[in-house]
């Protein structure tokens, strides 16, 4: 139980694009995700939390207009990489949390590459 | 300011061996000390997780210890194997607070 998806698992895209990867809760409704970027050799940073339903929380550094969250339903969450830059490159991993049946435990998705070329 | 410290920053040990990672945090008060596996290019997976007031929780070869006086925590690997190369990373939850606040990680490479 409490699988998480991401897709692509990798992309490759032009600057000055836009991309957009999708984070699903297969066997759980997630009323919290959240999402991470993480580069080469270093710890996950969180970007943002989103509710189901409501507007995502980002934290502070992060351009809420360049990384646009959506969290429609209570399985499927996305982000979408705006107008895209060789910087973005990174990898970009989803966590879904159940609130109130699995409390705080976070589940992580495989994660998605992102080069920007 | 919250933060979480691992030590060392990579090891490299041959296969069969044990092995203790550290994990130095100033989260304070937390609820919960998570340990992590990232293999490469991958997520992270749970590997353990105890409350502030558990001094020890096993998986298999993979034992934590917390001691919450000194803020401090371990990650001992038994026998190690091949496919314990990988990334381990130490999470601490504030209390009150839905966040994780990552380690720097461990890089560890177990050789045949």
């Amino acid at each position: 139980g409490a699988v998480v998806s991401q897709h692509p698992s990798w992309v490759i895209c032009k600057s000055g694009t836009s991309v957009k990867i999708e984070c699903r809760s297969l066997d759980f409704q997630a009323t919290t995700m959240f999402w991470y970027r993480q580069f080469p050799k270093q710890s996950l940073m969180l970007m943002a939390t989103s509710n189901e339903g409501s507007k995502a929380t980002y934290e502070q550094g992060v351009e809420k207009d360049k990384f646009l969250i959506n969290h429609a339903s209570l399985t499927l969450s996305t982000l979408t990489v705006t107008s895209a830059h060789p910087e973005d490159s990174s990898f970009y991993i989803c966590s879904a949390r159940d609130l109130p049946t699995g409390g705080s435990e976070q589940y992580f998705g495989p994660g998605t590459r992102l080069t920007v070329t | 300011k919250n933060q979480v410290e691992q030590s060392p920053q990579s090891l490299i040990i041959l296969e069969g061996k044990n092995c203790t990672l550290q994990c130095n945090y100033t989260v304070s008060p937390f609820s919960n000390l998570r340990w992590y596996k990232q293999d490469t290019g991958r997520g992270p997976v749970s590997l353990t997780i105890m409350t502030f007031s558990e001094n020890t929780k096993s998986n298999g070869r993979y034992t934590a210890t917390l001691d919450a006086d000194t803020k401090q925590s371990s990650l001992h690997i038994t026998a190690s194997q091949l496919s314990d190369s990988a990334s381990y990373i130490c999470v601490v939850s504030p209390s009150g607070t839905y966040k994780y606040i990552f380690g720097t990680g461990t890089r560890l490479k177990v050789l045949a």
